[in-house]
Formats: C-alpha cells, structure tokens, sequence
C-alpha cells in the first residue's frame, strides 16, 4: 500500500546530541513536509520540499535541519541548538505545490520526541 | 501574517446529535487554499476537505459539510448526525498555517 513511514514512532535525546528522524514516503509525490506539534496545539511548520536538493524553511526551523537527496525521502535532523524538541513530529508529502501549499497533504504516523 | 482560530477547544455531544466546528482565518492573500483534517487518537492526520478562495459553494460528503463564507472569513464544518467514530481533534488550515484544533467527543 501507498503511504508514509515515519520512523522510529518513539525517540529519546540526551543533552547535546543531534538525532535524525526518518521519513520515506512511495507515493510519487514531489513535495514533502515537516511539521511539529505540541499538546493542545496545531502544527507548525519546520521544513518543506518542492524537488530534490530543494528544501525552504518554515516557521520555525531554527535548530532544525533536512536533506532532500532522493525524491522518497525527507529527514530531519533535530540539533543540540533546539532547546526545547520535546514535541511530536509529523512528517507529510504532497502533490507538487505552486506559490503555496495548496495541495492536499498525506501525513505519516508521527515520531514522538522526548528528552533523557 | 496568516492566522487561524478555532475557538472550540473540546466540544462533547451525545450520538445522533449534530455538530459545527467552527473556523476562522486572517489572510492578505487574494488567492488561498483552504482544508480541513481529522487527527484520530492513532496520531495520524486524515485530509477532509481543500476549497480554494474563488470557490464558495458550500460542500456535502455524506454525513459531512462545508460552509465557506469568504465575507466572513470563515469555513465551518459540520457533522450532520454524529457518530462515536467521528471522535477526534479536527484542525482547520489555511495552507501550512494550522488552528490548534477542536476535540470532539461523541458519546454513545
């Protein structure tokens, strides 16, 4: 079946550490995101893709980093800068987008990132 | 700046009742695309709806609709005899800006 996989679905990061969370996605779609959420909140954007080696910052990407190497794949990198990454990361993809994201987006299961 | 608001927090009705989540937004945007997604409690989002801003026809999809008010800002959504399935936290977006959402329980 078509979908997003989001992985792992937990996560733990000790002080100072830089951790990578996974996101494939085998729906052919050339746009892909990342949002985070917190309890009681809606998502914010961190990071989106429109093609490959193409990625633009959200609202909030301070502490954040993605590569974009292969159309499948979108992951993000959650550095030791981000003070506060305690939160649960949903990954999403999309048809191509134009001027705005304007197109309907398919979301993974989420990973929820905590701190040791 | 664009903004969403979704001044529902939580909303408790029993089944069968009818239910509106309410949605308002702030864009200097003439053209934009608007959607609504269903969060069940498994985390993962569940699109429902885009209407983009030329299109103000109100929308059915069986027990769901759609009222879009471009006067008024607003795209509400109602669940027309609700069901113990509906419930989740629904969030209305105006592209990649999200509201915080309205939880909905549905009670047997």
């Amino acid at each position: 079946d078509g979908g997003i996989t989001q992985s792992p679905k937990y996560l733990f990061r000790k002080e100072g550490q830089n951790v990578t969370l996974s996101c494939e996605q085998n729906l052919n779609h050339d746009a892909m995101y990342w949002y985070r959420q917190d309890p009681g909140q809606g998502l914010r954007l961190i990071y989106y893709s429109q093609i490959v080696n193409d990625f633009q910052k959200g609202d909030i990407a301070e502490g954040y980093s993605v590569s974009r190497e292969k159309k499948e794949s979108f992951p993000l990198t959650v550095t030791s800068a981000q003070k506060n990454p305690t939160a649960f990361y949903l990954c999403a993809s999309s048809n191509a987008i134009g001027q705005g994201i304007n197109q309907p987006q398919h979301f993974g299961d989420g990973t929820r990132l905590s701190i040791l | 700046a664009q903004k969403v608001t979704q001044a529902q927090t939580e909303i408790s009705v029993v089944e069968k009742e009818d239910v509106t989540l309410d949605c308002v937004y702030e864009t200097r945007d003439t053209t934009y695309y608007l959607f609504w997604y269903k969060q069940p409690p498994s985390g993962e989002l569940v699109f429902l709806i885009r209407r983009n801003s030329f299109d103000e026809q109100n929308e059915i999809s069986g027990r769901y609709s759609w009222n879009f008010q471009k006067s008024t800002s607003s795209f509400n959504f109602t669940i027309t005899a609700s069901q113990v399935v509906d419930s989740a936290v629904y969030f209305c977006a105006l592209e990649s800006t999200f509201g915080d959402g309205t939880t909905l329980t549905v009670k047997p």
